[in-house]
């Protein structure tokens, strides 16, 4: 299994608080993503990074900040919860040095965030 | 950009039954495509990839999928269903966004197998 650590697993928080989750690998993984997973939605791309301080923005990604220092960390801050942001996030990485390769990504195991 | 549609939000079979779980992908160029399982609670593990070296892929527990590109699709077969197939199924393509390959999702098929 790939070395991929998820940081609260779960966690509830009040409305209009920060909350911060960490995803640290150790497999040297380029890029680095995070979901959010919800019903009828599937898997949702929140914000990626395909390196140390290089973060891009996925669909979903208002209300989200990122932020990667070191290549084996990468943290999502959601700034001011609310309600819509109840979910199940998931850390993925992987190192698609080309399309080509069709590299896998490999998940963490999730953290459930409920903002009540 | 590429996008794949999984078709079927929850099948049902029997144990013993076949399963067919049903994916097309939108893309003129060769894609490279993923099926993922989800157990409850738990994080989404590699299933099987196609990356072009052979249009039929065998994966783990005894599933298969066949890339047909006349019919843009990749589908995820096994020829009998066991109790400890019930679990969430993706498919996933590589897409490229602003110079970079960003895994793309389906909704997810669910699996419930009857005894």
């Amino acid at each position: 299994d790939a070395g991929i650590t998820q940081s609260p697993r779960h966690k509830v928080t009040e409305t209009g608080t920060p909350v911060t989750l960490r995803c640290h690998q150790t497999e040297n993984h380029r890029y680095m993503y995070w979901y959010r997973q919800d019903p009828g939605h599937g898997l949702r791309l929140i914000h990626y990074s395909y390196g140390v301080k290089d973060t891009d923005k996925g669909e979903v990604s208002d209300g989200y900040s990122v932020s990667r220092s070191k290549t084996e960390d990468f943290l999502l801050t959601l700034e001011s919860a609310t309600s819509s942001q109840t979910s199940v996030y998931f850390c993925a990485i992987s190192e698609p040095r080309d399309a080509s390769s069709g590299n896998t990504i490999y998940f963490g195991e999730g953290s459930w965030l409920t903002v009540v | 950009a590429q996008s794949v549609t999984q078709l079927g939000s929850h099948v049902s079979v029997s144990e013993g039954a076949l399963v067919l779980l049903r994916c097309n992908y939108s893309s003129s160029v060769p894609p490279y495509l993923f099926w993922y399982v989800q157990y409850p609670n738990q994080g989404l593990q590699l299933l099987l990839k196609y990356t072009s070296a052979a249009t039929l892929v065998k994966g783990i527990n005894g599933f298969e999928a066949e890339f047909k590109k006349s019919e843009t699709s990749f589908h995820l077969t096994k020829p009998s269903a066991h109790m400890s197939d019930a679990a969430e199924y993706f498919c996933a393509v590589y897409t490229m966004v602003g110079g970079s390959y960003i895994p793309t999702f389906g909704r997810g098929t669910s699996l419930i197998v009857h005894p």
